[in-house]
This record gives C-alpha cells, sequence and structure tokens, in this order.
C-alpha cells in the first residue's frame, strides 16, 4: 500500500527552526508537495520537489531524497503565524497525490 | 485568498436532509476536486473532475453526488448521510489533472455535522 508518515505534533520556540520529516511509500513518485494549513482555512502550496536537493524559499526551505522516500520542511526564524498544520504529499505514478495526516506545529513565545 | 471559494462555510443537517455544498474558482483552472478532511487522518479524495467530466471516484457512498456545470463550478449534493460523514470538505482546483505534476489550490472547506 502507498503511505506517508511525519509527526502528528511539534513544538518549537518564536525565534528558532523547525525541521518537519516525511517519509514515504508510494507507488511511483512524481514529486513532493508541502502545503500550510491554518486552523479553519484553506490549505497553501507552500513548495515542491521532484529531484533531490533542497529548496530554499524565504524562511522555509524543502529537502528530498528519493532514493530514501525521505523529505523535510525546514522553518527559520519562525513567528507566531508559523502555528498550523504541515502537511506533506507525494504525486504517484498515476499524478493522484497521496496524502500525510499532517503535522500540527505549535509555536511559543 | 487562494482564488478558491466555498459555501456554505458551516452546515448542520439531519440524516434525512438534503443539502449542497457549492464551489467556485476564479483561477481559470480544467480540473475541480472534492476532498474529505477527517481530524488526524489523511486528505481523501472523493471526486475528480478534468475539462468538466468525471474522471475519478474513489469508491465513494452513493449518497454523495457530484455535479460539475461548467469548468468554474463544481457542487456536492448530500442526501441521507450518516453521522461518520460528519467532516471538513475541501474543494481544490488545477490546471491539468492525471498528465503531469500540477499545483492543487484549496478552497477554505465547508465544515459539515451530521445530527
Amino acid at each position: 500500500g502507498q503511505n506517508i508518515d511525519q509527526p502528528t505534533e511539534m513544538t518549537a520556540t518564536e525565534g528558532a527552526i523547525v525541521q518537519i520529516n516525511c517519509t514515504y511509500q508510494t507507488s511511483g513518485f512524481n514529486g513532493l508537495f508541502w502545503y500550510q494549513q491554518h486552523a479553519g482555512e484553506a490549505p497553501t502550496f507552500l513548495s515542491y520537489n521532484v529531484l533531490d536537493g533542497l529548496e530554499e524559499k524565504g524562511r522555509f526551505s524543502s529537502f528530498l531524497s528519493r532514493s530514501k522516500g525521505y523529505s523535510y520542511l525546514l522553518l527559520k526564524e519562525l513567528q507566531m503565524k508559523d502555528s498550523a498544520s504541515y502537511l506533506c504529499a507525494v504525486m504517484d505514478s498515476n499524478y493522484q497525490l497521496i496524502w500525510g495526516a499532517g503535522t500540527k506545529l505549535i509555536i511559543k513565545p | 485568498e487562494t482564488g478558491v471559494t466555498q459555501t456554505p462555510r458551516h452546515l448542520v443537517m439531519g440524516m434525512t436532509n438534503k443539502k449542497s455544498l457549492k464551489c467556485e474558482q476564479h483561477l481559470g483552472h480544467n480540473a475541480m476536486y472534492w476532498y474529505k478532511q477527517s481530524a488526524k487522518k489523511p486528505l481523501e479524495l472523493m471526486f475528480v473532475y478534468s475539462l468538466e467530466e468525471r474522471v475519478e471516484n474513489n469508491s465513494v457512498p452513493s449518497r454523495f453526488s457530484p455535479e460539475c456545470p461548467n469548468s468554474s463550478h463544481l457542487f456536492l449534493h448530500l442526501h441521507t448521510l450518516q453521522p461518520e460523514d460528519s467532516a471538513l470538505y475541501l474543494c481544490a482546483s488545477s490546471q491539468g489533472s492525471g498528465t503531469g505534476a500540477t499545483i492543487q489550490y484549496f478552497g477554505a472547506g465547508t465544515r459539515l455535522s451530521v445530527l
């Protein structure tokens, strides 16, 4: 079966750095997506990785290792507004998105 | 504002009611999706429409009936629902579906409670 694993909940301090991991086993691979979802709001696109390596976009970076079936989302200089759920999703060989259950990130002052 | 609008935002219905969820996208996309989001569970894909034709139906019970009258609008008709159908229903759109990696843009969802 297809499976995406990510931690259920993480806590970090304002101004710090946090890394949210995602591991996957899927039928084929056509890229990995990260989305951010604030409570009661729409999931919004953060990043897309299809090749190995690190993609940096401001305070957020996303890393992919296809051989290890592993990705992480790195958030730097954490702000209170970063408190949200972070969803990892992999596009399989049929170009269908397989979703993780999401990681709830709590930022403390 | 994501360009995808869902109404209503909240809905409470009894098991014998009939109601409809509405989704509208202003992004010029040609594919639209319905997802179910339950607490602490992955998003479950329910239906996919590409160019107004249904291309995916993931074994969803017949009490959920989708309708896509044009590429900008998507409906989910609900009847004789069960309490376990209570969840957040998300609509999404993308440019293309099933032929390449595309970004999906989501609405804020309809929070459905079935009593």
